[in-house]
């Protein structure tokens, strides 16, 4: 069964650094491109960052570019997002989603809350 | 790149037919045959409902199906039921970007 797990979220000050992790099983993790995506509080769904299997190809949406850095280790079947440079508006619940044939997200985690507060 | 347009909600009553639009650009929906819509219940992750444009992942009823014309893409889920009543979500591919997501639709089971 595929799973992916998220963890590592919590409560955080502006400005502040927070580091997820996205544990998977029940497949190949190394040959998977995986993505992280957001959706803040009764808000929509938000794609941030795409890692391929390799981590040759990484892409992240504007709005956290030069703050978010995507990586993997495929010994350990995890992906990572570091986060620095926290601001409010990236207050939302973070999932990881695996990208499956024709560029889908097939499988997604069950999501960590990060929240951003003084 | 812009959030795909999809109406905020959408209602029918059991066994209805309902359709979910979502507009986006030639640079998107348009340019890609891969679209692929998501169902989300209160406090649950996305769970994938359609790929490519029309296909249906091993599991999911036959009831939901999906079409493209043009820049826009449809979800049409027939036979209404209670457990239908979720957000819907629209997604393309878009190249390096490189997805984007659509604004969501409430569907509600009156």
């Amino acid at each position: 069964e595929v799973q992916l797990v998220e963890s590592g979220g919590g409560l955080i000050q502006p400005g502040g650094s927070l580091r997820l992790s996205c544990a998977a099983s029940g497949f190949t993790f190394s040959i998977y491109s995986i993505n992280w995506v957001r959706q803040a509080p009764g808000k929509g769904l938000e794609w941030i960052s795409y890692i391929s299997s390799s981590s040759s190809a990484i892409y992240y949406a504007d709005s956290v570019k030069g703050r978010f850095t995507i990586s993997r280790d495929n010994a350990q079947n995890s992906l990572y997002l570091q986060m620095n440079s926290l601001r409010d508006e990236d207050t939302a619940v973070y999932y990881c989603a695996r990208v499956g044939l024709g560029y889908t997200l097939d499988y997604w985690g069950q999501g960590t809350l990060v929240t951003v507060s003084s | 790149q812009s959030a795909l347009t999809q109406p905020a909600s959408v209602s029918g009553s059991p066994g209805q037919s309902i359709t979910i639009s979502c507009t986006g650009t030639s640079s998107d929906v348009g340019s890609y045959n891969l679209v692929s819509w998501y169902q989300q219940h209160p406090g649950k992750a996305p769970t994938l409902m359609i790929y490519e444009g029309t296909k249906r992942p091993s599991g999911v009823s036959n009831r939901f199906s999906g079409s493209k014309s043009g820049n826009t893409a449809s979800l049409t889920i027939s036979g209404l039921q209670a457990e239908d009543e979720a957000d819907y979500y629209c997604c393309s591919y878009v190249g390096t970007s490189p997805y984007v997501f659509g604004s969501g639709t409430k569907v509600s089971v009156l």
